[in-house]
C-alpha cells in the first residue's frame, strides 16, 4: 500500500527566513504525482505546489519550491521569505496516475515567529 | 478552479442522531470526493460520490454508516448516521475536474462535535 510519511510534527522559522518541509513516500508505481496542500486555521485546504513524477524538473511556483528525489521518493518543500501568513499545517499528498485517491501525509505545523 | 461551499460549516450532535452535511460546487465537475479528518489528524477518504450511481467507499468505510448522494454534477451530500463520539471530526468535500484529474479542490469543512 502507498503510504506518506511527514517526520516532522511541528517545524518553525523566523519571518523571512528559509524553512525546509520534508516528505518520504513509498510506491511502487513509477507514474504518480505529489502535491503540498496548506490548511490554515480556517481549515480551508489550498494547494501550495504539484510535482508529476515523469518530469525530473523541480516545481516552482513563487517562494515554494520543491526537492524531487524520484530514486530516494523524497518530496521536500521549501518555503523562501517565510511570510506570517505562510503559519499553517502542511500536508505532503500522493496520487497515482489513473487513480484519484489523495494519499495524506500526517502533516506538519509551520510557525513563523515574527 | 472550482468554488466549494458546504453547509453547516460546523455543528454540534447528540449521539445516536444522523447529521446530512452539503456539498455545492459552482461549476460541474467530474469527481466528487468526501474526506475525513479526525482531531489533529491527517485525511482519509471515505468514499468517491459518482453522479447517478452508489458511491465507492474505502476499506473502513460502509454506506449504512456514511450514505452519500449525488444527484447531479455539482452537488453531493455526506450523512453521518447514528453518530458517536468517535464521529467528532472535519468533513471535508473535495472536487476534481476531467480536464485536470491530477488536481483535487477543497471545500471549506464541516466541523462536526457529537456529545
Amino acid at each position: 500500500a502507498q503510504t506518506v510519511t511527514q517526520s516532522q510534527p511541528e517545524m518553525s522559522v523566523q519571518e523571512a527566513e528559509t524553512v525546509t518541509l520534508s516528505c518520504t513516500y513509498d510506491t511502487s508505481e513509477s507514474d504518480y504525482y505529489l502535491f503540498w496542500y496548506k490548511q490554515p486555521p480556517s481549515r480551508q485546504m489550498i494547494l501550495v505546489i504539484r510535482q508529476e513524477a515523469y518530469k525530473q524538473q523541480n516545481a516552482t511556483e513563487n517562494r515554494f519550491s520543491v526537492n524531487f528525489q524520484k530514486a530516494a521518493k523524497s518530496f521536500s518543500l521549501k518555503i523562501s521569505d517565510s511570510q506570517l501568513g505562510d503559519a499553517a499545517m502542511y500536508f505532503c499528498a500522493y496520487r497515482p496516475k489513473g487513480a484519484q485517491k489523495l494519499v495524506f501525509g500526517q502533516g506538519t505545523r509551520l510557525t513563523i515567529n515574527p | 478552479s472550482a468554488v466549494i461551499s458546504q453547509k453547516p460549516s460546523r455543528d454540534i450532535c447528540q449521539r445516536g442522531t444522523s447529521l446530512t452535511i452539503q456539498c455545492q460546487v459552482d461549476s460541474q465537475v467530474t469527481m466528487m470526493f468526501w474526506y475525513r479528518q479526525q482531531p489533529g489528524q491527517s485525511l482519509t477518504l471515505i468514499a468517491t460520490a459518482n453522479q447517478g450511481s452508489e458511491a465507492t467507499y474505502e476499506s473502513g468505510f460502509v454506506i449504512d454508516k456514511f450514505p452519500i448522494s449525488r444527484p447531479n454534477l455539482t452537488f453531493s451530500t455526506l450523512t453521518v448516521s447514528n453518530m458517536s463520539p468517535e464521529d467528532s471530526s472535519i468533513y471535508l468535500c473535495s472536487v476534481a475536474f476531467a480536464f485536470s484529474y491530477n488536481e483535487q479542490f477543497f471545500g471549506p469543512g464541516t466541523r462536526l462535535t457529537v456529545l
